[in-house]
């Protein structure tokens, strides 16, 4: 079974700018969430869908987005890139909808100039 | 909100050598999750669990709901070991993990 799948691998934009980022879960995953990892802050949790609803929704401005699709794979996208949005995003998915582990993809990177 | 705590935050062994991790977090939880992040930043998955005791080859982890710590122990530690170690609880069981800062481990030959 194909593990979860993050696109791109690197991204590199301009301040301003927005960015979409995409996550394919583990086959028959139903919840993707999506984390933020910065050497200042750690890991913290951006959001969370399962059956292409938003259950929960981390401390992080509205610039930060997503959407989850009937084939639960999801999106996010951050809009008006700062300098402070550097940070590798990672996505994870799991079975259930609680309580069953989190199997992490590979993660994007991202850096704004 | 909820405090997660590792400790030690970074430890140097020996290959062969056995270590003892902990993550004590500061309120009732619905689950805890050890993961191993390796140096190219995958986060792995190494146990879910929410109490009681798990073993998985050389690691095992044991969590004390009600005393509100975990502990990962590492044996016969080898290089691949090496990577960063995180706790992660889970306050309403709906996938929204808090993680602890991590325990970095190296794992010299």
């Amino acid at each position: 079974k194909a593990g979860v799948t993050q696109t791109p691998r690197y991204l590199i934009k301009t301040r301003g700018q927005q960015v979409t980022l995409s996550c394919s879960p583990i086959s028959g995953h139903r919840s993707v969430s999506w984390y933020q990892q910065t050497p200042g802050q750690g890991l913290q949790f951006l959001f969370e869908y399962f059956s292409e609803t938003q259950r929960n929704k981390g401390n992080f401005p509205g610039r930060f987005s997503g959407r989850q699709f009937s084939n639960s794979r999801s999106e996010m996208n951050v809009s008006t890139l700062e300098l402070g949005d550097s940070a590798l995003y990672l996505c994870a998915s799991s079975l259930g909808a609680g309580n069953t582990p989190l199997h992490f993809g590979n993660g994007t990177r991202l850096t704004v100039t | 909100g909820i405090q997660v705590e590792q400790s030690p935050p970074d430890l140097i062994l020996q290959e062969g050598a056995n270590s003892t991790l902990r993550c004590n977090f500061s309120d009732s939880v619905n689950n805890l999750q050890w993961f191993h992040q390796n140096p190219w930043g995958q986060l792995i998955n190494l146990f879910y669990i929410p109490s009681g005791t798990k073993q998985n080859g050389r690691l095992s982890a044991t969590t004390v709901a009600t005393e509100r710590y975990s502990l990962l122990y590492i044996s016969s530690s080898q290089t691949t070991d090496s990577g960063v170690y995180f706790c992660a609880v889970d306050l309403t069981g709906a996938n929204n993990l808090f993680f602890g800062t991590g325990t970095r481990l190296t794992v010299i030959p």
